[in-house]
């Protein structure tokens, strides 16, 4: 009940194009669900957030959806560019009132490579 | 911009060893955490800290573990006695709070190997 499953492991776009990578939960106390992005040797850094009162959120070219009831939400990437390339986490907590304390649980990560 | 810094980058020991990996979170920030990174794996939490002690937990974190805080700035996870399937990427994060100040910030990690 604690994972995130995330798809694809992989994902190859063409620059331009538009990277779609998608997340599943079954916990529904999860109430905060992060991207975040990591270059090779860096630490993930938070890209895009959601909660569940929202069914999407836009900044800039990142996208998050977001379907409480069929409890999957996905990240889109538009115009993908090639410095978009890395790997991608998606990850979900639940509220401190519902006595968690705000660990992440992460899904597997998508590499993503945006062709030039 | 304020960041989560750890040092060493990258750390060598020999199997039954112990290591400190260390870690200076954001300053005003309350909650301090450690998450690993097996190579090619996903990223999974250790244990989160809050008020000098610990909050919360995994299943990974057993007695070999330990974290501290031991002055204002610094945050330490210590691993008694190294074995090699503790060979990983380790990453502290800190957040300023919980709820809606649930932002986490991330270092970029101590790869620690054990051979």
């Amino acid at each position: 009940q604690q994972q995130v499953k995330q798809s694809p492991q992989s994902l190859i776009v063409q620059k331009g194009g538009i990277s779609i990578i998608n997340c599943a939960y079954e916990n529904t106390a999860f109430d905060y669900f992060p991207w975040y992005q990591q270059f090779p040797g860096k630490g993930p850094a938070l890209l895009i957030a959601i909660r569940p009162d929202v069914s999407e959120k836009k900044e800039g070219r990142f996208t998050i959806s977001f379907n409480k009831s069929a409890k999957q939400f996905s990240l889109h990437i538009m115009d993908s560019q090639p410095g978009d390339s890395a790997t991608y986490f998606c990850a979900a907590s639940m509220d401190f009132l519902g006595g968690a304390t705000n660990k992440l649980i992460f899904g597997t990560g998508t590499l993503l490579a945006v062709q030039p | 911009e304020p960041e989560v810094t750890q040092t060493p980058s990258h750390q060598v020991t020999q199997m039954g060893q112990e290591v400190i990996l260390r870690c200076v979170p954001i300053s005003n920030h309350l909650y301090f955490y450690w998450y690993r990174q097996i190579l090619g794996q996903k990223v999974e939490f250790l244990v989160s800290f809050y008020n000098n002690e610990i909050s919360e937990k995994s299943e990974i974190f057993d007695d070999q573990f330990s974290v501290e805080r031991p002055d204002g700035s610094n945050f330490t996870l210590k691993i008694r006695s190294t074995k090699l399937e503790d060979s990983a990427m380790y990453f502290c994060a800190s957040s300023v709070g919980l709820g809606l100040n649930t932002e986490a910030f991330f270092g970029q990690g101590t790869r620690l190997t054990v051979v």
